[in-house]
Parts: structure tokens; sequence; C-alpha cells
């Protein structure tokens, strides 16, 4: 069974600076997919970024990065230099695509507060 | 273009009455899905399809009732539904084949069951 955990609840800070949520899931399949997941208060999940299970090569996109460790089964996020208007609810989740559809394992999520 | 729509963005309903939501989605995506969310929760997977067929159920109560009438169009139809069932219901769509397997998912309905 798959299973993903963020262990932070919740997560306050001041403009401007860094926050790195922690993300460590759980399968046996070879082949799966990761997922970051933004809500903000509107209720919209807003899709970030995805990571295959066969490239392990953590990039930089704007303000956004990603360290992605098969060994240690991590898939953590980064936000750099926080605004408030990244103030949400953030979810890891991980799937492995099947004809079936793509079944999604969410973890529980952490809030982010960025606070003026 | 990924975007998502559902409509209508928040309903209330009795135990009685009987209502659609409905998503749409034009990426030409082949898989689409129904979520349940609760408040400080994380989404709850309720139904998928595939190609247009049902393909998973996640043991849903039959008061929920989904429809894919084509390739862009999920419907989710609400009957004698319980206080319980008050939630945010999101919808989603992914690609079936390819490497780009995430969901968009569109906007929600918050439901209210009285």
């Amino acid at each position: 069974a798959q299973k993903v955990t963020q262990a932070q609840t919740e997560i306050s800070v001041v403009e401007k600076e860094d926050v790195t949520l922690d993300c460590v899931y759980e399968t046996r399949d070879t082949t799966y997919y990761l997922f970051w997941y933004k809500q903000p208060p509107s209720g919209e999940l807003v899709f970030l970024i995805r990571r295959n299970s066969f490239d392990e090569q953590n990039e930089i996109s704007g303000r956004y990065s990603w360290n992605f460790q098969k060994s240690t089964s991590s898939f953590n996020f980064t936000i750099t230099a926080s605004q408030v208007v990244d103030s949400a609810v953030y979810f890891c989740a991980l799937s492995e695509a099947a004809a079936a559809g793509n079944k999604l394992t969410f973890g529980g999520g952490t809030r982010v507060l960025v606070k003026p | 273009d990924t975007e998502v729509t559902q409509t209508p963005k928040h309903l209330v309903m009795g135990m009685t009455n009987k209502k659609s939501l409905k998503c749409e989605q034009h990426m030409g995506h082949r898989a689409m899905y129904w979520y349940k969310q609760k408040a400080k929760k994380p989404p709850e997977l309720m139904f998928v399809y595939s190609y247009e067929k049902l393909s998973i159920n996640e043991s849903v109560p039959s008061r929920f009732s989904p429809e894919c009438p084509n390739s862009s169009l999920l419907n989710l139809h609400l009957h004698a539904l319980q206080p319980e069932d008050s939630a945010l219901y999101l919808c989603a769509s992914s690609h079936l084949t390819g490497t780009s397997y995430e969901q968009y998912f569109g906007p929600g309905t918050r439901l209210t069951v009285t």
C-alpha cells in the first residue's frame, strides 16, 4: 500500500524567509510519480511540480525548488523568499500510472502561514 | 489551457433533494476524477473514469451517482444525501498515457446538506 507522510502540520514564517516542506513516501512500485499541490483558502488545488521515479534530478523553478532522494524516500519542497501569497496548505502526493486512472495518495498537508 | 471548470460553486440542498454537480475540461485528458474533501483533511478519491468508463469506485454510497457523458464532461448526481456529506467536491482530469500524469483540479463545489 502507498503512504505519504507530511510530518509538519503547520509552519509560520515571516515574509522573505525560506520555507522547506518535508514529504516522506512509501511504495512497493518501481515506477511512480510524486507531486506537490498548493491549496489556497479559495479551495482550488493547484498543481506545482511533478517528479518521475526514474528521474532524480533536482530542479529550481522560479522561487520553487525540490529535492527528490529515492534512497531516503523523500521529496522535499522549498519556497525561497516567501511571500504572503504563498500562504496555503501544501499537499505532497504519490501515484502509480495505470490504465484505470492515476490514483493519488495524498499526505495530510502542511499549512504555511507567511506573515508580512 | 489547464482549466477545469465546475458548477455550481456553492450548493445547499435538503436531504430529500436531487441535484447534480458538473465538471468540464478541454485538455484532451481521458481520465476524470471526483474527490471529496472535508475541512482540514486531504482530498479523498471517490470515482475515476478512464476513457469514459467507470474504472474505480472507492466504495462510495449509492446516493452518489457519477456519469461521464463524453470525454470532456463529468457529472455527479446527488440524491438523499446526509448532513455528513457536506464537503468540498473536487473534479480533476489527467492524461492516461505518456509521462505527464499530474491531475488538474477544478475550483470545487462547496456542498451543504441541511
